[in-house]
């Protein structure tokens, strides 16, 4: 079944010790991003990748890290977590770097919640 | 600044009825306007898709109206369902630069719940 996979779906940390979450696609995409989900602010970017080892900013980057050292996974790391990336996070992949020609395929969500 | 505005928020309506989702935007590079929806515990997934070379499409009992001297769209559901209650987004791009890529803008969300 193709599919986006993070992990874990919930997770609870305190202020400053650094998580990583996994982001692993199926379908051979090269494009791959990672956004926050906060009430009544909607998705936001936070990083993308075009390909392997190509990676920018997306609109709200500070406190995160991402990596793409193949092309099926994207994790998503936070350094050192702070309250305020308290969220549900969301990653995304598709074929084409073009909305046009291939749609968003998005995970299940990671629960994040930082004490 | 919230490029793409999306309203309301919430909406509730009953079984049968329609629901109306509305969004503006000020880019007018923007040529791609798509409506995601997503269920409780998933994430978004594409619902339907406009170009601003059409004014309407229409998938089943979804609509996308597009005004483009008005920078605004909405989504219309016929015939409104419980099955149908869902966070929906819409979101807009716009064409790639060379080598670049069209980044979706998504709006604030609506959260449907439609009542038996």
């Amino acid at each position: 079944e193709a599919q986006v996979t993070q992990n874990p779906r919930y997770l609870i940390t305190v202020t400053g010790k650094k998580l990583t979450v996994t982001c692993s696609q199926n379908m051979n995409h090269e494009y791959m991003s990672w956004y926050r989900q906060d009430p009544g602010l909607g998705l936001r970017q936070i990083y993308y990748s075009m390909n392997v080892e190509v990676t920018d900013k997306g609109d709200v980057p500070e406190g995160y890290k991402v990596s793409r050292k193949e092309k099926r996974n994207f994790p998503l790391i936070l350094e050192s977590p702070s309250p305020n990336q308290t969220s549900l996070y969301f990653c995304a992949s598709s074929t084409s770097r073009s909305s046009y020609n291939s749609p968003l395929h998005f995970g299940n969500g990671t629960r994040l919640t930082v004490t | 600044q919230q490029q793409v505005k999306q309203s309301p928020q919430s909406l509730i309506v009953q079984k049968g009825g329609i629901s109306i989702i509305n969004c503006a935007y000020e880019n007018t590079a923007f040529d791609y306007f798509p409506w995601y929806q997503q269920f409780p515990g998933k994430g978004p997934a594409l619902l339907i898709a406009i170009r601003p070379d059409v004014s309407e499409k229409k998938e089943g009992r979804f609509t996308i109206s597009f005004n483009k001297s008005a920078k605004q769209f909405s989504l219309h559901i016929m015939d409104s369902q419980p099955g149908d209650s869902a966070t929906y987004f819409c979101a807009a791009a716009s064409s790639p630069l060379s080598g670049g890529y069209n980044k979706l803008i998504f709006g604030a969300g609506t959260r449907l719940a439609v009542h038996p």
